[in-house]
């Protein structure tokens, strides 16, 4: 019963380190998402896989790729971590487009 | 400037009290969503108002769609420390391009004991 699950949980990186934050989800679901949190923002939509083999930008993709592994699988890369990316990164997942949302818990992110 | 604009943006009250959170917007949405959201964890879905003018409720919350389909409204009654936590709405937009989902900033409820 895991739902959606995001790793790692928390992550520092110095100004122009890479990484790749993983997400997973069980629930056989079509569309899966990557938004950010920040403090008086909301949630802000990064990019989004509509269904397996397709991505698309959201609301705020500089700075990031992402890619559909396959259906269980949506991956968010930050080639060259800046200060500005600090962040509370979640995934999410729905059977269709928009339709109900189900979050991981959350990647905290710090870049220095 | 934020498509959603959420109000109050922070809430702290007593237990038992009555609380109204609201959703306001001035773009007509297809559907509109709550979420609440604890420390540490991913928000929640709590309910999806599809028809405007549409009342649902879960237990003590109160949902409203409003007329127009352009704000909505979050009512606890005799609220408890268990309902501590940030309210979030979602608004879905369709357009030519397909749907976009919209989310406000958020209201950080505190129920106090």
């Amino acid at each position: 019963n895991a739902g959606v699950t995001q790793t790692p949980k928390f992550q520092v990186l110095k100004t122009g380190q890479s990484m790749t934050l993983q997400c997973a989800q069980d629930m056989n679901h079509n569309s899966m998402y990557w938004y950010r949190q920040d403090p008086g923002m909301g949630l802000r939509l990064i990019y989004y896989s509509a269904s397996e083999g397709t991505t698309d930008k959201g609301e705020v993709p500089n700075g990031y790729n992402v890619s559909r592994l396959n259906k269980r699988e949506f991956s968010l890369r930050l080639e060259s971590a800046a200060p500005s990316q600090t962040s509370v990164y979640f995934c999410a997942s729905s059977g269709l487009r928009d339709e109900k949302l189900f979050f991981g818990s959350g990647t905290q992110l710090s870049v220095l | 400037t934020q498509l959603l604009e959420q109000s109050p943006q922070f809430l702290s009250i007593q237990e038992g009290e009555n609380l109204t959170v609201y959703c306001n917007s001035s773009s007509v949405f297809s559907s509109l969503q709550w979420y609440r959201q604890e420390p540490g964890e991913g928000p929640v879905l709590l309910v999806t108002v599809v028809t405007g003018g549409e009342v649902k409720k879960l237990k003590r919350l109160t949902f409203q769609f409003g007329d127009a389909r352009k704000d909505s409204s979050l009512h606890i009654t005799a609220a408890q420390t268990g309902d501590t936590g940030l309210y979030l709405c979602a608004g879905e937009v369709t357009g030519a391009s397909g749907s976009r989902l919209t989310f406000g900033e958020g209201t950080q409820l505190t129920v106090n004991p």
